[in-house]
């Protein structure tokens, strides 16, 4: 079935350090691809997403690009702040039966220190 | 905006016992809710999806009477764990989504932890 792997941690960086979340997934079709992002106490939010091959996600300075031929959707960042220390997703959408489901990875929280 | 909130955050009930947790909308009306659960190091699986005012339904795999879903209002779906055991111990997210905004988007509550003793 469809699925997402993430790269799992745990990942500890500097501040201003360059990170890489890695993501592939699986899947028949052509999914959407996002990264969610959860603060501590807060609910996930979506930080960016990409419809379709060779699109780009950006926000907040993070960006995601749709490779089809490698199945993947790697998050990166050029400079970490402190207050990037959150557990982020992957995640496909499946559309099943008229409907659209998501699909998540486990999650990796990096821990970004001063 | 597109808020979702849940109630409460966190629970502790006996074995053999029911628990009900709340999942709101606060500032828009959701016409589909979905209920989450996740492991400890696990990624979120879907349990349930419900249309307001229609039976939920669920994923393979899941008891529907052991987790009775009602989404009576558009604003408010909640979630009875029935006769909870230990195993059922987790963490358990909703989210929401309003398709007459044009958007597949959920909208996703901060989640509930359950621990059941």
């Amino acid at each position: 079935g469809d699925s997402v792997t993430q790269m799992e941690g745990p990942v500890t960086l500097s501040e201003e350090a360059f990170l890489t979340i890695n993501c592939t997934y699986t899947a028949t079709g052509y999914p959407s691809l996002f990264w969610y992002v959860q603060y501590p106490g807060e609910g996930l939010q979506l930080l960016l997403k990409a419809t379709k091959a060779d699109d780009k996600g950006s926000n907040k300075g993070f960006e995601a690009t749709y490779r089809k031929e490698t199945t993947s959707f790697h998050l990166e960042k050029g400079s970490v702040q402190v207050s990037d220390s959150a557990v982020y997703f992957c995640a496909l959408t499946l559309t099943q039966g008229g409907s659209e489901k998501l699909v998540f990875g486990k999650g990796m929280k990096p821990t970004v220190n001063p | 905006g597109a808020v979702v909130s849940q109630h409460p955050s966190w629970v502790i009930c006996k074995s053999g016992t029911s628990v009900k947790i709340e999942c709101r909308s606060l500032d828009f009306q959701a016409t589909t809710m979905f209920w989450y659960r996740q492991f400890p190091k696990q990624s979120l699986m879907l349990m349930a999806t419900s249309n307001e005012g229609s039976k939920a339904t669920y994923e393979q795999g899941v008891e529907k009477d052991k987790f009775l879903i009602n989404h009576a209002s558009l604003t408010l779906s909640t979630l009875t764990v029935t006769s909870a055991h230990p195993e059922d111990s987790s963490f358990y997210i909703c989210s929401a989504r309003d398709l007459r905004r044009g958007t597949y988007e959920q909208y996703f509550g901060p989640g509930t932890r359950l621990t059941v003793t």
